[in-house]
């Protein structure tokens, strides 16, 4: 079955540690995104990527990073630089032109302690 | 001012009866796309229903439909029938922008619990 794989599903780091979360597709979408989500808010774009090899800044990039070396993967890199990464992180694909919305994985739960 | 407004942090429901989950949004595009999401226990996003700006009828999908009243700009989740496996937070999005610009905007989410 096509979809999105997030690992780990929950995430424990000391502060001051650098981060990486996993995002994989097998759903042959060209974009893809990160979100972050928080108790009372909605979700908030972190970076998305239209195409290999490019990406850009979401509302709130600021102490994290990616990249996109291949299509199917989308890591998320949570920096020391990052001053409140406890969150739920979800990562989500889509068609070039995403008209009808997003699928999205079922997220990584960080807690920075 | 908030793109996306879902004024009520959580709701109960009877199993078995119905349940309005309410949105109301705000853009100045005359083309643009609303959207339901769930999301359960488990953390997943799951797409329910989308509703076009230029869509006469409302969208239906099984036990879910959006009452969509444009004058009003509200965008209210109708789910029917409930059942104890719909407990979860909902989260009404909004597309707006144009191709190659779109923008996503979800608002703060509905919990929702079905009660036997």
């Amino acid at each position: 079955d096509g979809g999105i794989t997030q690992s780990p599903k929950y995430l424990f780091r000391k502060e001051g540690q650098n981060v990486t979360l996993s995002c994989e597709q097998n759903l042959n979408h060209d974009a893809m995104y990160w979100y972050r989500q928080d108790p009372g808010q909605g979700l908030r774009l972190i970076y998305y990527s239209q195409i290999v090899n490019d990406f850009q800044k979401g509302d709130i990039a600021e102490g994290y990073s990616v990249s996109r070396e291949k299509k199917e993967s989308f890591p998320l890199t949570v920096t020391s630089a990052q001053k409140n990464p406890t969150a739920f992180y979800l990562c989500a694909s889509s068609i070039r032109v995403p008209y009808y919305g997003y699928t999205f994985g079922s997220g990584t739960r960080l807690t920075v302690v | 001012a908030q793109k996306i407004t879902q004024t009520q942090p959580g709701m109960f429901v009877q199993e078995k009866e119905a349940v309005t989950l309410d949105c109301t949004y705000d853009t100045s595009d005359q083309s643009y796309g609303l959207f339901w999401y769930k999301q359960p226990s488990s953390g997943e996003m799951i797409f329910l229903i989308y509703q076009g700006s230029y869509d006469e009828q409302n969208a239906t999908e099984g036990r879910y439909s959006l009452n969509f009243q444009k004058a009003r700009k509200s965008a209210n989740l109708v789910i029917s029938a409930s059942q104890l496996g719909d407990s979860a937070m909902y989260f009404c999005a909004m597309r707006e922008g144009v191709a190659g610009t779109y923008k996503y905007i979800f608002g703060t989410g509905t919990r929702l619990k079905v009660l036997a």
